[in-house]
């Protein structure tokens, strides 16, 4: 079965920009969610998403949003980029019930 | 969630038994614990979960204190591959609704020849 996949696994952008990631979840995964990884904050959960609603959210602005596909991949958008928004982004999927989640190689975003 | 603390970093030799422990003293009596662990550069990958029975699986061992308060995460024969920072994480098991996972800082496990 194939794992969690990331696309673009990098980016570089300049500030002001938006940028979109995209996740494709494990197989049979109805539950995709988003974290922001950076030195300073370590590991932050952004959003769940699952069964292409919402149904959790993190503590980060609207510029940063999401939302999931029938097919149950998602993306997440970040509009008007700042130089703080440099950060590794990971998604992680996982099965309804399950204990664990997966998590993919992550999209590594530089704001220039 | 209830709060975790784990060392700063450990040290291991290859081939010897890496001990990492996780305090969790406000742990609720229906909080799991789970333990993943982050190589560098990659996403984290889930290791092991319990609630109060000792756990083993083909990764790890997890053992947790009969009060609950405590674990420790063992990797029976450390290699070079377990480098990596362990995060230990204490949360309810929420069958339908959010998975969000609360991370600490971890403990950067150092694995040494």
């Amino acid at each position: 079965k194939a794992g969690v996949t990331q696309t673009p696994r990098y980016l570089i952008k300049t500030r002001g920009q938006q940028v979109t990631l995209s996740c494709s979840p494990i197989s049979g995964h109805r539950s995709v969610s988003w974290y922001q990884q950076t030195p300073g904050q370590g590991l932050q959960f952004l959003f769940e998403y699952f069964s292409e609603t919402q149904r959790n959210k993190g503590n980060f602005p609207g510029r940063f949003s999401g939302r999931q596909f029938s097919n149950s991949r998602s993306e997440m958008n970040v509009s008007t980029l700042e130089l703080g928004d440099s950060a590794l982004y990971l998604c992680a999927s996982s099965s309804q019930g399950a204990y664990e989640q997966y998590f993919g190689p992550g999209t590594r975003l530089t704001v220039t | 969630d209830a709060k975790t603390t784990q060392p700063t970093s450990m040290d291991c030799a290859e081939g010897r038994a890496a001990n990492l422990p996780c305090n969790h003293s406000t742990i609720s009596g229906n909080e799991y614990v789970y333990w993943y662990r982050q190589i560098h550069s990659q996403g984290p990958q889930y290791i092991i979960h319990g609630l109060k029975n000792n756990e083993t699986n083909e990764m790890a061992s997890l053992i947790i204190t009969e009060d609950r308060k405590s674990s420790t995460l063992i990797l029976p024969h450390a290699t070079l591959r377990d480098t990596a920072v362990y995060y230990c994480i204490v949360r309810v098991h929420n069958t339908g609704t959010a998975s969000k996972l609360t991370f600490g800082t971890g403990t950067r496990l150092q694995v040494t020849l």
